[in-house]
């Protein structure tokens, strides 16, 4: 079974700039996450989606954070414009959806902000 | 609001020692806690996970110890080698709302 495929998986961008993360969860999976992982920390839910609706997005910063999964597979993360405090681990996870399914988790886009 | 504390913050244990890490909750409708283990560079990892209706799980070398009075829980490494030198997280959730990670546990495991 193929894991969860994120990319890229590095990323220097300026402050003000743009920048869009890609995550690919494992087939089947109908349940997809985006975490912020700050170093020292344990990670953050920024979004979740069930197939291709939102099901939680209370912690994600509106003014700048977006993200979409279309047809209820791939998902795209955007930070717009990003600041010096976004730098951090940017992690994908799946799962089947069901109570109790563990989640899997990508190796995550690593995002410095100069 | 912190509602998973987990220490120590960084543990040294000698190879073949035990290696603790404890968290503690606050929400009492918390019903499903993960410990999830990460390397650098890589993406947490599911290690072990239990339920409260359990005090103890065991796989391999790794047991969890619940105390749903206490609404603690800790992680107990046996016979601890190099390759488990990795950072530790504790999490919890309800049903299907989403998993709240402790601050992590950063273990080193002396040759």
């Amino acid at each position: 079974e193929a894991g969860v495929a994120q990319s890229p998986r590095y990323k220097i961008i300026e402050k003000r700039q743009s920048v869009a993360f890609w995550c690919n969860p494992i087939s089947g999976h109908a349940t997809l996450y985006w975490y912020q992982q700050i170093l020292g920390q344990g990670p953050k839910l920024l979004i979740q989606f069930q197939n291709n609706g939102v099901v939680d997005d209370s912690q994600l910063p509106k003014d700048r954070f977006s993200a979409e999964r279309l047809k209820g597979v791939d998902s795209t993360l955007k930070i717009q414009p990003a600041k010096l405090e976004d730098s951090a681990v940017y992690l994908c996870a799946s799962s089947r959806g069901q109570v109790g399914q563990p989640q899997h988790f990508g190796d995550g886009t690593r995002l410095s902000i100069l | 609001q912190q509602q998973v504390k987990q220490s120590p913050q960084s543990l040294i244990v000698q190879k073949g020692g035990i290696s603790i890490i404890n968290c503690a909750y606050e929400n009492t409708a918390f019903d499903y806690f993960p410990w999830y283990q990460q390397f650098p560079g890589k993406g947490p990892a599911l290690l072990i996970a239990i339920r409260p209706d359990v005090s103890e799980k065991k796989e391999g070398r790794f047991t969890i110890s619940f105390n749903k009075s206490a609404k603690q829980f800790s992680l107990h490494i046996m016979d601890s080698q190099p390759g488990d030198s990795a950072t530790y997280f504790c999490a919890a959730s309800k049903g299907y709302s989403t998993l709240t990670f402790g601050k992590g546990t950063m273990l080193l495991v002396s040759p």
